[in-house]
């Protein structure tokens, strides 16, 4: 089965300093991996998409991630954090059916001034 | 173009009572999907539609939910006879024609409290 583990449940991070948010994956094939972010109340949004075209993706916002198979890790990462960058960040990997998502449980991202 | 739209944003209703829950996929976007956020399971897959057949229904957590689509477009989500533990927030997302991978486009959902 595919999952996801999102190595911490908070984060936090004063505002102009790097983040790094940690995901590694479970998966028996090559997956999709995605981030999403979703802001209180607001639905969720794609920050960034991994189909193995690059193992560097860039996302929206600054942010990207980097696919490592061998650690079968996805960390997202963004140099410098700014204020509207506080919210949840969900890692997610497809399932083997193709179309089914699996979540990580989610970081919650804070950024102090 | 507009996103992918959800009614009501908000639902509260008693115990026993049956819901209907709205979704507007993205236009053109032939796959469709549904998940329940709650505090407790975190994000999870409900079912999904390929136009207005749902090949796959694994997520539906009993028998008294049941979704369908009309016309490959709206899709209502219906939860009979509700329960407390059904109390969540409702994700409907669309996709263009399903690839594997395909990014899923998700809606504001509905955010549904059964007293």
């Amino acid at each position: 089965a595919q999952s996801v583990t999102q190595l911490d449940s908070h984060v936090s991070v004063s505002e102009g300093t790097p983040v790094l948010l940690r995901c590694n994956y479970s998966s028996s094939y090559s997956p999709s991996l995605f981030w999403y972010v979703q802001h209180p109340n607001k639905g969720l949004q794609l920050l960034l998409k991994y189909t193995s075209a690059a193992t560097l993706v860039k996302g929206i916002n600054g942010f990207e991630a980097e696919f490592k198979k061998s650690e079968t890790s996805f960390h997202l990462t963004k140099p410098s954090a700014h204020m509207s960058d506080a919210a949840e960040y969900f890692c997610v990997v497809s399932s083997n059916s193709g179309y089914a998502l699996n979540f990580g449980k989610g970081t919650s991202l804070l950024v102090t001034p | 173009g507009a996103g992918v739209s959800q009614s009501p944003s908000n639902k509260v209703t008693e115990k026993g009572k049956d819901v209907e829950l709205r979704c507007d996929p993205i236009s053109g976007h032939t796959a469709l999907y549904w998940y329940r956020q709650s505090l407790g399971q975190g994000l999870e897959f409900l079912i999904y539609f390929q136009g207005n057949s749902a090949p796959d229904k694994s997520g539906l957590p009993s028998d008294r939910f049941s979704a369908e689509r009309t016309g490959g477009s709206v899709s209502t989500l219906t939860i009979q006879r509700t329960q407390q533990e059904d109390s969540a927030v409702y994700l409907c997302a669309s996709s263009r024609p399903r690839d594997y991978g395909e990014t899923q486009y998700f809606g504001p959902g509905t955010r549904l409290l059964v007293l």
